[in-house]
């Protein structure tokens, strides 16, 4: 199985700011890697698919980038509908994995 | 509008049974493979079952392999989890979701219902 890990666990951000998240595989995933956002309450949304594709609907201000075992996501200024968890997820190898997650808050 | 609707969560003893159900609507749900992934409360995201269009391969993930089993009736628009021998390790929040195929050939997850929940505690 394929373990992501996620860093920092938590990061705290002023609005307007510039946000880093990375993710780590334990083996190559090749360009199979996505990133989800999810809020208190709520399902995740899927944000990025393919390490920098961004899904329907969501803003430029969300980007990726990385390959193989290395990936980041970027929020280049901070919206305050932008505070919450972010998961990298692997679909390369069954069974699909998580990492931890990163909590986004606000500073 | 794409909906995924789950249902059949609840609180069930250990060593119980439970069918949980995900009625789509808002697209062609017999052209999409499926996903099951949980979530225990106050913790992260666990994949745990896939199946194809067509209901021909499914997949799962170690923890629930021979217990939970996925099934979809493509004519009723619903995606099914046939859960048994629960644990209560197994209580979670459980989330259906449309599935669709990266550049890679292989499958993520594009849009997720709201979960439903299940307790498992005697």
């Amino acid at each position: 199985e394929i373990v992501m890990t996620q860093s920092p666990a938590t990061l705290s951000v002023s609005p307007g700011e510039r946000a880093t998240l990375s993710c780590r595989a334990s083996q190559s995933v090749s360009s199979n890697l996505a990133w989800y956002q999810q809020k208190p309450g709520q399902a995740p949304r899927l944000l990025i698919s393919d390490v920098s594709t961004r899904a329907t609907g969501i803003p430029a201000r969300f980007s990726g980038s990385g390959s193989e075992t290395e990936f980041t996501l970027t929020i280049s200024s901070l919206q305050s509908e932008d505070f919450a968890v972010y998961y990298c997820q692997q679909y390369n190898n069954w069974p699909f994995t998580f990492g931890p997650g990163t909590k986004v808050d606000i500073k | 509008e794409v909906q995924l609707v789950e249902s059949g969560g609840g609180l069930v003893q250990p060593g119980e049974s439970l069918r949980l159900s995900c009625a789509a609507s808002g697209f062609s749900f017999s052209n999409y493979a499926m996903h099951w992934v949980r979530q225990a409360p106050g913790k992260g995201l666990e994949y745990l079952s896939a199946i194809s269009t067509n209901g021909g391969r499914t997949f799962y993930t170690d923890s629930v392999k021979g217990r939970f089993t996925i099934s979809r009736d493509n004519s009723q628009n619903t995606l099914y989890l046939q859960m048994g021998s629960l644990r209560p390790d197994d209580m979670a929040i459980y989330y259906c979701a449309r599935a669709i195929k990266g550049f890679g050939g292989t499958y993520l997850a594009d849009f997720w219902g709201q979960g439903t929940l299940v307790t498992v505690s005697s």
